[in-house]
């Protein structure tokens, strides 16, 4: 079946710096993928998504890019805040079947002042 | 402002005990989802629903059931509680169509936490 893997965490930067959080995923024909944020006690809110290769989803700074060459979904900011302290979730769907998504473990983020 | 709303944060039960967990969606979806959150396993999905009375098994049933009597409305119910049930469970919800629609964007509540004892 569809899977989703992400790096584990928590990934810890100081304010301004570069992020990368990795998303690799395992898929049947030509899934959509997303990033998912949830802040501390709430549920979570869609960030960005991509739904066909070399797709770029963008959202409040931050980018992935659709690879299927790789079956990557990589997220990257160029400048954190601490308020973009979050817990990330890389996830697919198929357009096809069931409408659920596949999520990974999450990941993370804390960003220091 | 488009709508999922969990009617209880936060939930205290006994082992054996019957939990309900309400879900109401006001965007009129025909999709509605259950998932549970653990920490390092993200979400999995536990029932799903297409339609009014329709529902479908997701990846981890086992102790489950759920219902779906108006469009709006999702409840997940476990039967008898185990107090590996602790966990936060998630509502969320999709209208029918493609990709390009945004069929598969999910809209999700803010969680329903429960602690069995």
């Amino acid at each position: 079946g569809d899977s989703v893997t992400q790096m584990e965490g928590p990934v810890t930067l100081s304010e301004e710096a570069f992020l990368t959080i990795n998303c690799t995923y395992t898929a049947t024909g030509y899934p959509s993928l997303f990033w998912y944020v949830q802040y501390p006690g709430e549920g979570l809110q869609l960030l960005l998504k991509a739904t066909k290769a070399d797709d770029k989803g963008s959202n409040k700074g931050f980018e992935a890019t659709y690879r299927k060459e790789t079956t990557s979904f990589h997220l990257e900011k160029g400048s954190v805040q601490v308020s973009d302290s979050a817990v990330y979730f890389c996830a697919l769907t198929q357009d096809t079947g069931r409408r659920a998504l596949t999520f990974g473990s999450g990941t993370r983020l804390q960003v220091q002042p | 402002d488009v709508k999922v709303t969990q009617s209880s944060r936060y939930l205290v039960k006994r082992t054996g005990e019957k939990v309900f967990l309400e879900c109401v969606q006001d965007m009129d979806h025909e999709n509605m989802f259950w998932y549970r959150q653990d920490p390092g396993l993200g979400l999995r999905l536990i029932y799903f629903s297409y339609d009014v009375k329709m529902k479908e098994k997701g990846d981890i049933p086992e102790g489950y059931s759920v219902s779906r009597e108006k469009k709006e409305r999702f409840s997940l119910i476990l039967e008898s509680a185990s107090t590996n049930q602790t966990s936060m469970y998630l509502c969320a919800s999709t209208q029918t169509g493609t990709a390009l629609s945004g069929a598969n964007v999910l809209t999700f509540g803010a969680g329903s936490r429960l602690t069995v004892l």
